[in-house]
Protein backbone atom coordinates (compact mmCIF):
# COMPACT_ATOMS: atom_id res chain seq x y z
CA UNK A 1 0.00 0.00 0.00
CA UNK A 2 0.94 4.04 -0.21
CA UNK A 3 0.91 4.20 3.66
CA UNK A 4 1.75 2.62 6.78
CA UNK A 5 -1.33 0.58 7.57
CA UNK A 6 -2.36 -0.58 11.09
CA UNK A 7 -5.55 -2.71 11.90
CA UNK A 8 -7.98 -3.42 13.87
CA UNK A 9 -8.73 0.77 14.07
CA UNK A 10 -10.41 0.16 17.51
CA UNK A 11 -9.81 -2.58 19.80
CA UNK A 12 -11.95 -3.26 23.30
CA UNK A 13 -10.88 -5.37 25.32
CA UNK A 14 -12.09 -7.01 28.94
CA UNK A 15 -9.50 -6.67 31.31
CA UNK A 16 -7.30 -9.96 31.59
CA UNK A 17 -7.84 -10.67 27.31
CA UNK A 18 -4.75 -11.02 25.03
CA UNK A 19 -5.00 -8.72 22.17
CA UNK A 20 -2.82 -8.22 18.56
CA UNK A 21 -2.49 -5.40 17.24
CA UNK A 22 -0.83 -4.85 13.54
CA UNK A 23 1.05 -2.80 11.42
CA UNK A 24 1.64 -3.03 7.60
CA UNK A 25 4.52 -0.64 7.19
CA UNK A 26 5.70 0.78 3.66
CA UNK A 27 6.92 -2.02 1.22
CA UNK A 28 10.87 -1.98 1.40
CA UNK A 29 11.02 0.26 5.01
CA UNK A 30 13.93 -1.51 6.92
CA UNK A 31 12.94 0.21 10.26
CA UNK A 32 9.78 -0.25 12.10
CA UNK A 33 8.41 1.29 15.93
CA UNK A 34 5.95 1.52 17.79
CA UNK A 35 4.53 3.96 20.17
CA UNK A 36 1.80 4.41 23.00
CA UNK A 37 0.56 7.71 23.09
CA UNK A 38 -1.94 8.71 26.13
CA UNK A 39 -4.40 11.01 25.32
CA UNK A 40 -3.15 14.46 25.58
CA UNK A 41 0.18 13.43 25.72
CA UNK A 42 3.26 12.63 23.00
CA UNK A 43 3.82 9.28 22.10
CA UNK A 44 6.14 7.33 23.67
CA UNK A 45 8.66 4.77 22.51
CA UNK A 46 8.20 0.97 22.53
CA UNK A 47 10.18 -0.89 20.76
CA UNK A 48 12.42 -1.15 17.51
CA UNK A 49 13.59 -3.26 14.53
CA UNK A 50 15.53 -3.58 11.89
CA UNK A 51 14.01 -5.99 9.78
CA UNK A 52 13.27 -8.97 11.48
CA UNK A 53 16.16 -8.07 14.77
CA UNK A 54 14.20 -6.43 17.58
CA UNK A 55 17.36 -3.97 18.31
CA UNK A 56 15.31 -1.74 20.95
CA UNK A 57 12.60 -3.12 23.17
CA UNK A 58 13.88 -0.92 26.43
CA UNK A 59 9.89 0.71 26.26
CA UNK A 60 8.01 -1.94 26.51
CA UNK A 61 6.18 -1.24 29.93
CA UNK A 62 5.96 -4.66 31.43
CA UNK A 63 6.83 -8.46 29.86
CA UNK A 64 2.37 -8.71 28.79
CA UNK A 65 3.79 -6.85 25.98
CA UNK A 66 5.32 -8.91 23.04
CA UNK A 67 6.13 -7.38 19.72
CA UNK A 68 7.83 -9.61 16.44
CA UNK A 69 8.22 -8.93 13.32
CA UNK A 70 9.27 -12.51 11.88
CA UNK A 71 10.25 -11.63 7.91
CA UNK A 72 10.83 -8.22 8.37
CA UNK A 73 7.23 -6.43 6.83
CA UNK A 74 4.25 -7.01 8.86
CA UNK A 75 4.98 -6.52 12.63
CA UNK A 76 2.42 -7.02 15.42
CA UNK A 77 2.40 -6.10 19.36
CA UNK A 78 1.13 -8.33 21.38
CA UNK A 79 -0.73 -7.40 25.14
CA UNK A 80 -1.19 -10.40 26.86
CA UNK A 81 -3.76 -10.07 30.40
CA UNK A 82 -4.92 -6.72 29.13
CA UNK A 83 -5.22 -3.85 32.10
CA UNK A 84 -6.99 -0.37 32.74
CA UNK A 85 -4.06 1.20 32.33
CA UNK A 86 -2.91 -0.54 28.46
CA UNK A 87 -5.80 1.64 27.18
CA UNK A 88 -3.92 4.38 24.94
CA UNK A 89 -3.29 4.53 21.31
CA UNK A 90 -0.91 2.18 19.78
CA UNK A 91 0.91 3.90 16.87
CA UNK A 92 3.51 2.64 14.02
CA UNK A 93 6.20 3.83 12.39
CA UNK A 94 8.44 2.88 9.53
CA UNK A 95 11.33 4.51 7.61
CA UNK A 96 13.46 3.43 4.47
CA UNK A 97 16.56 3.77 6.12
CA UNK A 98 18.16 1.73 9.39
CA UNK A 99 18.65 3.88 12.40
CA UNK A 100 22.05 4.53 12.70
CA UNK A 101 23.32 7.43 15.09
CA UNK A 102 19.64 8.73 15.42
CA UNK A 103 16.19 8.32 14.06
CA UNK A 104 15.35 10.04 10.84
CA UNK A 105 12.05 10.67 8.72
CA UNK A 106 9.18 8.41 9.98
CA UNK A 107 6.29 7.49 8.29
CA UNK A 108 3.30 6.35 10.96
CA UNK A 109 0.42 4.62 10.70
CA UNK A 110 -3.16 5.81 12.03
CA UNK A 111 -3.21 4.31 14.98
CA UNK A 112 -5.28 1.31 17.04
CA UNK A 113 -7.22 2.68 19.91
CA UNK A 114 -7.36 0.38 22.36
CA UNK A 115 -9.85 0.26 25.61
CA UNK A 116 -9.71 -2.06 28.31
CA UNK A 117 -12.71 -2.21 30.33
CA UNK B 1 18.20 13.47 30.85
CA UNK B 2 16.29 15.36 27.65
CA UNK B 3 13.11 16.71 28.45
CA UNK B 4 11.19 18.48 25.47
CA UNK B 5 8.24 21.89 26.10
CA UNK B 6 5.83 23.02 24.30
CA UNK B 7 4.07 26.04 24.95
CA UNK B 8 1.12 26.94 24.56
CA UNK B 9 -0.29 23.55 25.03
CA UNK B 10 -3.35 25.50 23.07
CA UNK B 11 -3.49 28.36 20.44
CA UNK B 12 -6.95 30.13 18.76
CA UNK B 13 -6.13 32.46 15.81
CA UNK B 14 -8.21 33.97 12.91
CA UNK B 15 -7.59 32.71 9.89
CA UNK B 16 -5.06 34.42 7.39
CA UNK B 17 -2.62 35.56 11.00
CA UNK B 18 1.26 34.29 10.73
CA UNK B 19 1.86 32.53 13.90
CA UNK B 20 4.60 30.93 15.88
CA UNK B 21 4.77 27.29 18.06
CA UNK B 22 7.75 27.17 20.43
CA UNK B 23 9.27 23.90 21.37
CA UNK B 24 12.35 23.84 24.10
CA UNK B 25 14.41 21.20 25.09
CA UNK B 26 17.31 20.60 27.68
CA UNK B 27 20.08 19.03 26.63
CA UNK B 28 21.20 21.26 23.54
CA UNK B 29 23.42 18.09 22.42
CA UNK B 30 21.01 17.12 19.53
CA UNK B 31 21.34 15.25 15.96
CA UNK B 32 18.34 16.80 14.75
CA UNK B 33 14.76 17.70 15.48
CA UNK B 34 11.46 17.33 13.84
CA UNK B 35 8.28 18.57 13.85
CA UNK B 36 5.00 16.70 13.18
CA UNK B 37 1.34 17.32 12.74
CA UNK B 38 -1.24 14.57 14.15
CA UNK B 39 -5.14 15.30 13.14
CA UNK B 40 -7.49 14.03 15.36
CA UNK B 41 -8.33 9.90 15.06
CA UNK B 42 -5.00 9.89 12.69
CA UNK B 43 -1.08 9.23 12.75
CA UNK B 44 1.59 11.97 12.41
CA UNK B 45 3.25 13.16 9.84
CA UNK B 46 6.50 14.63 9.71
CA UNK B 47 6.48 18.16 8.37
CA UNK B 48 10.51 19.20 8.71
CA UNK B 49 13.72 17.74 9.94
CA UNK B 50 15.89 19.89 11.08
CA UNK B 51 19.35 18.35 11.08
CA UNK B 52 21.75 20.04 14.23
CA UNK B 53 23.94 21.69 11.29
CA UNK B 54 21.23 23.63 9.93
CA UNK B 55 19.42 26.69 11.35
CA UNK B 56 16.20 26.26 9.16
CA UNK B 57 14.32 24.55 6.79
CA UNK B 58 11.20 25.26 5.03
CA UNK B 59 8.01 23.39 3.40
CA UNK B 60 5.75 25.92 1.43
CA UNK B 61 4.36 28.31 4.23
CA UNK B 62 6.06 26.54 7.14
CA UNK B 63 9.68 27.39 8.60
CA UNK B 64 11.12 25.93 11.32
CA UNK B 65 14.41 26.95 12.77
CA UNK B 66 16.74 25.57 15.62
CA UNK B 67 18.80 27.42 17.88
CA UNK B 68 20.69 24.88 19.66
CA UNK B 69 22.60 26.47 22.03
CA UNK B 70 19.62 28.40 23.49
CA UNK B 71 17.38 25.02 23.33
CA UNK B 72 15.03 26.08 21.34
CA UNK B 73 13.10 25.51 18.00
CA UNK B 74 10.19 27.79 16.25
CA UNK B 75 7.87 26.50 13.96
CA UNK B 76 6.51 29.69 11.58
CA UNK B 77 3.33 29.00 9.92
CA UNK B 78 2.05 32.16 7.30
CA UNK B 79 -0.91 33.15 6.39
CA UNK B 80 -2.64 30.39 8.67
CA UNK B 81 -5.64 28.36 7.43
CA UNK B 82 -8.75 26.10 8.58
CA UNK B 83 -6.82 23.20 7.50
CA UNK B 84 -3.61 23.85 9.44
CA UNK B 85 -6.05 23.20 12.57
CA UNK B 86 -4.47 20.38 13.75
CA UNK B 87 -1.94 18.94 17.14
CA UNK B 88 1.68 20.16 15.87
CA UNK B 89 4.52 17.92 17.86
CA UNK B 90 8.23 18.43 18.21
CA UNK B 91 10.45 15.44 18.96
CA UNK B 92 14.73 14.93 19.20
CA UNK B 93 16.37 11.43 19.49
CA UNK B 94 18.34 11.34 22.34
CA UNK B 95 21.62 10.96 22.51
CA UNK B 96 22.36 7.48 24.24
CA UNK B 97 20.14 6.28 21.71
CA UNK B 98 19.96 5.40 17.58
CA UNK B 99 15.90 4.46 18.23
CA UNK B 100 14.15 6.57 20.20
CA UNK B 101 12.46 10.09 20.60
CA UNK B 102 11.99 12.30 22.88
CA UNK B 103 8.49 14.15 22.09
CA UNK B 104 6.73 17.05 23.57
CA UNK B 105 2.92 17.04 24.39
CA UNK B 106 2.23 19.35 21.56
CA UNK B 107 0.46 22.47 20.59
CA UNK B 108 -3.50 22.10 19.78
CA UNK B 109 -3.60 24.77 17.24
CA UNK B 110 -7.47 25.87 15.69
CA UNK B 111 -7.57 27.95 12.94
CA UNK B 112 -10.99 29.96 13.11
CA UNK B 113 -12.18 31.35 9.54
Amino acid sequence: GAGVSQSPRYKVAKRGQDVALRCDPISGHVSLFWYQQALGQGPEFLTYFQNEAQLDKSGLPSDRFFAERPEGSVSTLKIQRTQQEDSAVYLCASSPIASTGAVGKLFFGSGTQLSVL
Amino acid sequence: KQEVTQIPAALSVPEGENLVLNCSFTDSAIYNLQWFRQDPGKGLTSLLLIQSSQREQTSGRLNASLDKSSGRSTLYIAASQPGDSATYLCAVPPMDSNYQLIWGAGTKLIIKP
